[in-house]
């Protein structure tokens, strides 16, 4: 099973800052990674696949790099709307698995 | 518009069992995969099963494996999963997903709540 870390578990920044969140790997997954966010109460949301391509209508502030084990999400610039869960998910093999999320906060 | 609602959620006894299901709209239903990911009170996402898009191919997490079984009816446009020998490890907020390839689930419903105690 490949087993994603995502750090910081917790990331408290103010709305204007850039956000930098990391996913590792426990092997390679290619690019086959995808990051999700979640907001209280809601179900999670398509941000970025294949590691640094937006999904339909995700702002342009969010962006993804990476390949191999070593994955980052990009906040250019934290909206009030922004503070949310994220997750990255793998599927490169069987079982898909996620990480444990990053929390970010105002 | 692509829409994916869940059912079938509620309180059981452990051991009980529990049958969700997921009406899909708004795609062609036959023509993808589809998953059911869970995510317990206050935890992250834990992904549970998935099936091809003719059913043929189906995937389990190790948790779940042997005790629930993931089906769908492409007439119906219905995604299911049945759920045996139910523990409390397993309450949680179940949500239906679609993968738009075999790599990342695209729309997700809301997700239907399931809590086993006695």
């Amino acid at each position: 099973e490949i087993v994603l870390t995502q750090s910081p578990a917790t990331l408290s920044l103010s709305p204007g800052e850039r956000a930098t969140l990391s996913c590792r790997a426990s092997q390679s997954v290619n690019s086959y990674l995808t990051w999700y966010q979640q907001k209280p109460g809601q179900a999670p949301r398509l941000l970025i696949y294949d590691a640094s391509k937006r999904a339909t209508g995700i702002p342009a502030r969010f962006s993804g790099s990476g390949s191999g084990t070593d994955f980052t999400l990009t906040i250019s610039s934290l909206e009030p709307e922004d503070f949310a869960v994220y997750y990255c998910q793998q599927r490169s093999n069987w079982p898909l698995t996620f990480g444990g999320g990053t929390k970010v906060e105002i | 518009e692509v829409q994916l609602l869940e059912s079938g959620g509620g309180l059981v006894q452990p051991g009980g069992s529990l049958r969700l299901s997921c009406a899909a709209s708004g795609f062609s239903f036959r023509d993808y995969a589809m998953s059911w990911v869970r995510q317990a009170p206050g935890k992250g996402l834990e992904w549970v099963s998935a099936i091809s898009g003719s059913g043929s191919d189906t995937y389990y997490a190790d948790s779940v494996k042997g005790r629930f079984t993931i089906s769908r009816d492409n007439s119906r446009n219905t995604l299911y999963v049945q759920m045996n020998s139910l523990r409390a490890e397993d309450t949680a907020v179940y949500y239906c997903a679609k993968f738009s390839t075999w790599y990342r689930l695209d729309y997700w419903g809301q997700g239907t709540p399931v809590t086993v105690s006695s």
